[in-house]
C-alpha cells in the first residue's frame, strides 16, 4: 500500500488561506469517508485536527476544514497564523487488509 | 481525560527483538468500538501505520510488516507491541494512539496520541 501523496511545502502570508492536497486511490480515500488531518510540532506527536473527510474535533479553531472530491482530499487553512507553521499529514482507512496508510507530509511555512 | 505514554528501549540491536508497552488512561479496551494502534515515524520522514488492537480483542497488522508484528493487551491498561528482527531502517519513534469508532462505523481515527518514544537501531 503507497503512502497518500501530499505536497512537499505550502507556504502563506499570515491572514492568507492554503490548501494542502492529499491523493489517494479509490481504494483507501475515494472509498471511505474517512480521512484525518494531523497537525505535528516538531519533536511533538500528531494531534487530530480532522476526522470523517470534514469534522472538526472539539476545541479545534474553525479557521481548519476538510474536503474531498474523488480520491483527493484537502485541507484548508483560513486566517493563516504564526502558529499553524507546522508538518501536517493526511490518513485515509483503507479497508479491512492494509487498513489505514498515511500521506507524505506538507510543511507549512508562514511566510 | 485520556492518555497514553509509550515505554521501552531506546536502542535495540540489529536482529534483536524490540518491545514496547502502551500504558493508557481514561479508557478501557473493555469499552466497545475503541482500540490502540501503533505508528512510527523514522527521523525526519512521515507517518508509517503498524498495527492495531480492537476491542473485542481482533487484531490487525500492517501488510509489510504483518511478519515480524505481534500485539498483546495485557488486560491491565496496556497494551504491548513486539517487533521481531528490529534493522537500522526501524529506527524510529514509535507512537501508541487511542482509536475510535461509531456504530455507524464512522469515526474510525486516532484521536489521542502518546507523546512518542524513540527507538534507534545502529547501524
Amino acid at each position: 500500500q503507497s503512502a497518500l501523496t501530499q505536497p512537499a511545502s505550502v507556504s502563506g502570508s499570515p491572514g492568507q488561506s492554503i490548501t494542502i492536497s492529499c491523493t489517494g486511490t479509490s481504494s483507501d480515500v475515494g472509498s471511505y469517508n474517512l480521512v484525518s488531518w494531523y497537525q505535528q510540532y516538531p519533536g511533538k506527536a500528531p494531534k487530530l485536527m480532522i476526522y470523517e473527510d470534514s469534522n472538526r474535533p472539539s476545541g479545534i479553531s474553525n479557521r481548519f476544514s476538510g474536503s474531498k472530491s474523488g480520491n483527493t482530499a484537502s485541507l484548508t487553512i483560513s486566517g493563516l497564523q504564526a502558529e499553524d507553521e507546522a508538518d501536517y499529514y493526511c490518513s485515509s482507512y483503507a479497508g479491512s487488509i492494509t487498513r489505514y496508510v498515511f500521506g507524505t507530509g506538507t510543511r507549512v511555512t508562514v511566510l | 481525560q485520556i492518555t497514553l505514554k509509550e515505554s521501552g528501549p531506546t536502542l535495540v540491536e540489529p536482529t534483536e527483538t524490540l518491545t514496547l508497552t502502551c500504558t493508557f488512561s481514561g479508557f478501557s479496551l473493555n469499552t466497545g468500538r475503541v482500540g490502540v494502534g501503533w505508528i512510527r515515524q523514522p527521523p525526519g520522514k512521515a507517518l508509517e501505520w503498524l498495527a492495531l488492537i480492537y476491542w473485542d480483542g481482533d487484531k490487525r497488522y500492517s501488510p509489510s510488516l504483518k511478519s515480524r508484528l505481534t500485539l498483546t493487551d495485557t488486560s491491565k491498561n496496556q497494551v504491548v507491541l513486539i517487533m521481531t528482527n528490529m534493522d537500522p531502517v526501524d529506527t524510529a519513534t514509535y507512537y501508541c494512539a487511542h482509536w475510535f469508532s461509531r456504530p455507524s462505523g464512522s469515526g474510525k481515527t486516532f484521536d489521542y496520541w502518546g507523546q512518542g518514544t524513540l527507538v534507534t537501531v545502529p547501524s
